[in-house]
């Protein structure tokens, strides 16, 4: 099956700074890759996701890059708000019939005024 | 809640007991899944369907079962079975395989 890791585990970065978070998947059918955004004590929420025809998403200041033959994709964050300190979540699908998310086990992001 | 509803928000259960968690959708999504989160741990999937009366286990079904009667409702039990239950269980939707999911606000269970 697929394993997906994410780097780093936390991560702290000042206000109007970027921050980066990369996963990695092992399994190269994999063509489905969603970022979630959970703030503490609620629910997981999509923020953006990337498939697998396509290297680059942008939507305002957060964006995913793919990289299909090094098996990583990566969530960019832009001029950070503290409203951006959440934990966040990589995932991936693979494209062999039915199948569920396999997600990293998060990144704490702080983001500190 | 966008559509998916858990209930209740917090429940504790005492050793030995089973309980059940309730999930409801009005998305009209065939798919539910339920993951369960532990702290550093990510979510980890226990228990999936695709379609009515019909379901898959994830990589930590021991000690959980479901039932899939109808399209809106996936409830999961959490037997006595299940050694270690305390966790934040999150159920969610999709469209189907090429889609995200929309997770419920989750149940906090604890074991008194």
């Amino acid at each position: 099956g697929e394993n997906v890791e994410q780097h780093p585990s936390t991560l702290s970065v000042q206000e109007g700074d970027s921050a980066v978070i990369k996963c990695t998947y092992s399994d190269s059918a994999s063509n489905y890759f969603p970022w979630y955004k959970q703030e503490l004590g609620k629910r997981p929420q999509l923020i953006i996701d990337i498939r697998s025809n396509v290297g680059e998403k942008k939507d305002q200041r957060i964006a995913v890059t793919l990289n299909k033959t090094a098996k990583h994709f990566s969530l960019h964050i832009t001029e950070t708000q503290p409203e951006d300190s959440a934990v966040y979540f990589c995932a991936a699908r693979q494209n062999s019939g039915y199948s569920t998310l396999t997600f990293g086990k998060g990144t704490m992001l702080l983001v500190s005024p | 809640d966008g559509g998916i509803t858990q209930s209740p928000k917090y429940l504790f259960r005492k050793e030995g007991q089973n309980v059940t968690l309730s999930c409801e959708q009005n998305l009209n999504h065939d798919a539910m899944y339920w993951y369960r989160q532990d702290p550093g741990q990510g979510l980890r999937l226990i228990y999936y369907s695709q379609i009515v009366n019909d379901f898959q286990k994830g990589d930590i079904a021991e000690g959980y079962s479901v039932s899939r009667e109808k399209k809106e409702s996936f409830p999961l039990t959490v037997t006595s079975a299940q050694k270690n239950p305390t966790a934040f269980y999150l159920c969610a939707s999709s469209m189907g395989a090429n889609y995200g999911y929309t997770f419920g606000s989750g149940t906090r269970l604890t074991v008194v």
